[in-house]
């Protein structure tokens, strides 16, 4: 079968630092995405690790370890329009031909408050 | 267009009536997604389609549930004899290339079935 787990919220204040980590069981992988997700609005792309290691995009940074099936999303100077939720979204095999098949979990509702 | 677009963005029908979704990628992305999204969870992969080909159907729910791409671009997702629990947000997404873990999502389509 196949399991994600992150946590389920997380509050935090302007300036602040997150990190969102995100553990996963699938049959197959090929690399982890992270999305952000607005109340009301669609799903955006933030980062994707394909190899272990540190990516940095500004103020995001994404994490991939697969020996531990784990990632985190670090969210640093947090702002209010940080306030979302966010996605893991492990990459998988598809049935018959390269493609991005992504799965989601359930998702990790950030709070910002000033 | 500039993004992904859908329509319509909200449709109410009666249980037991045949409903179509359409996708309009973005001009020149291979490949296309169909999502399904329920409140306060994160998107649930139905099918992709690279090009006017089917790859990945393993996500749609019974045989209700069909969808094509024709011509390798605008895609329909069709669901027949409609029953209260497809209620939901259909996304469709869109992505350049088939490795890079990014999918560019519309604003959806949402399905209340009375």
């Amino acid at each position: 079968g196949q399991s994600l787990e992150q946590p389920s919220e997380v509050t935090a204040v302007e300036g602040a630092i997150v990190q969102i980590n995100c553990t996963y069981q699938t049959s197959g992988f090929y690399g982890l995405s992270w999305y952000q997700q607005h109340d009301g609005g669609a799903p955006t792309f933030l980062s994707y690790n394909a190899l272990d290691g540190l990516e940095e995009t500004g103020r995001f940074s994404s994490f991939l370890s697969r020996s531990d099936s784990y990632g985190y999303l670090l969210l640093q100077e947090l702002q209010m329009k940080d306030s979302a939720s966010y996605f893991c979204a492990p990459r998988l095999p598809p049935i018959k031909a390269a493609g991005n098949k992504l799965t989601f979990g359930g998702g990790t509702r950030v709070l910002v408050k000033p | 267009g500039a993004g992904v677009s859908q329509s319509p963005r909200y449709k109410v029908t009666k249980r037991g009536q045949d409903v179509a979704l359409r996708c309009d990628p973005i001009s020149g992305h291979v490949s296309l997604y169909w999502y399904r999204q329920a409140l306060g969870q994160g998107p649930e992969f139905l099918t992709y389609f690279n090009y006017e080909a089917q790859q990945d159907k393993s996500g749609l729910p019974n045989d209700r549930f069909s969808a094509e791409r024709p011509e390798g671009s605008i895609s329909t997702l069709t669901i027949q004899r409609t029953e209260q629990r497809d209620s939901a947000m259909y996304r469709c997404a869109s992505s350049k290339s088939q490795d890079t873990g990014e999918l560019f999502f519309g604003e959806g389509s949402r399905l209340t079935v009375l």
